[in-house]
């Protein structure tokens, strides 16, 4: 069965500092893989997804992520975090088949101190 | 464009009442997914549509919950009669239908049952 695992509820870094969420999947094959920001009172917002191809995928934002299979990894990077960064990060794998349903992390949360 | 639409944004009654939570998918979207999050037990799949036609409704908690979707355009998520414990912020996603398309999600309903 799929399965994601967000192991950090809870992040915090300085503004400016670099950025690294951790993603890792359960899945039978090469999944599709996606990540979401959530700001308060909102809803999921697609930062960037990867489905063949190049494993180091850019997002919006300045954020980017890297497909490691070896790892069953979808690591979320910036490199110098902003203010306004902070959030709730999901990560969301779904299967290659009929169905189109994702399954997502429990999420992490990222606050960011001055 | 315009996104997921989602109405009401926020939604107070008491316990025992009938509550309809309303979207608008993307137009030209073939998949609609209704979820649910809570402090507790973070994001939910509650049901998801393809075409219309309810695909997995494994996730709907009771039989309280009910969901329809009557046209591509509109679907409905009841729950009958309300209890405290539906306290949540209902989301609705919708998707192009393709396996590996991400879902776009509307900035859901919070709920609350008194």
């Amino acid at each position: 069965a799929q399965s994601v695992t967000q192991p950090d509820i809870h992040i915090t870094v300085s503004e400016g500092a670099s950025l690294e969420l951790r993603c890792n999947y359960s899945y039978g094959a090469t999944p599709y893989l996606f990540w979401y920001v959530q700001s308060p009172g909102q809803g999921l917002q697609l930062l960037l997804k990867y489905f063949s191809g190049d494993t180091l995928v850019q997002g919006i934002k300045g954020f980017e992520a890297e497909f490691k299979r070896s790892q069953s990894s979808f690591n979320l990077r910036k490199p110098s975090v902003h203010w306004s960064d902070a959030a709730e990060y999901f990560c969301a794998v779904g299967g290659r088949g009929a169905t189109n349903k994702l399954i997502f992390g429990t999420g992490t949360l990222l606050a960011v101190q001055p | 464009d315009a996104g997921v639409i989602q109405s009401p944004r926020h939604e107070v009654t008491e316990m025992g009442q009938e509550v309809t939570l309303r979207c608008k998918p993307i137009s030209g979207h073939n998949s609609l997914f209704w979820y649910r999050q809570t402090m507790m037990r973070g994001l939910e799949l509650l049901i998801y549509f393809n075409n219309n036609v309810p695909i997995d409704d494994s996730g709907m908690p009771e039989d309280r919950f009910s969901a329809k979707m009557p046209n591509a355009s509109f679907s409905t998520l009841k729950i009958q009669p309300s209890e405290p414990r539906d306290s949540a912020v209902y989301f609705c996603a919708s998707s192009p239908g393709q396996e590996n398309q991400p879902q776009h999600f509307g900035d859901g309903t919070r709920l609350s049952i008194l």
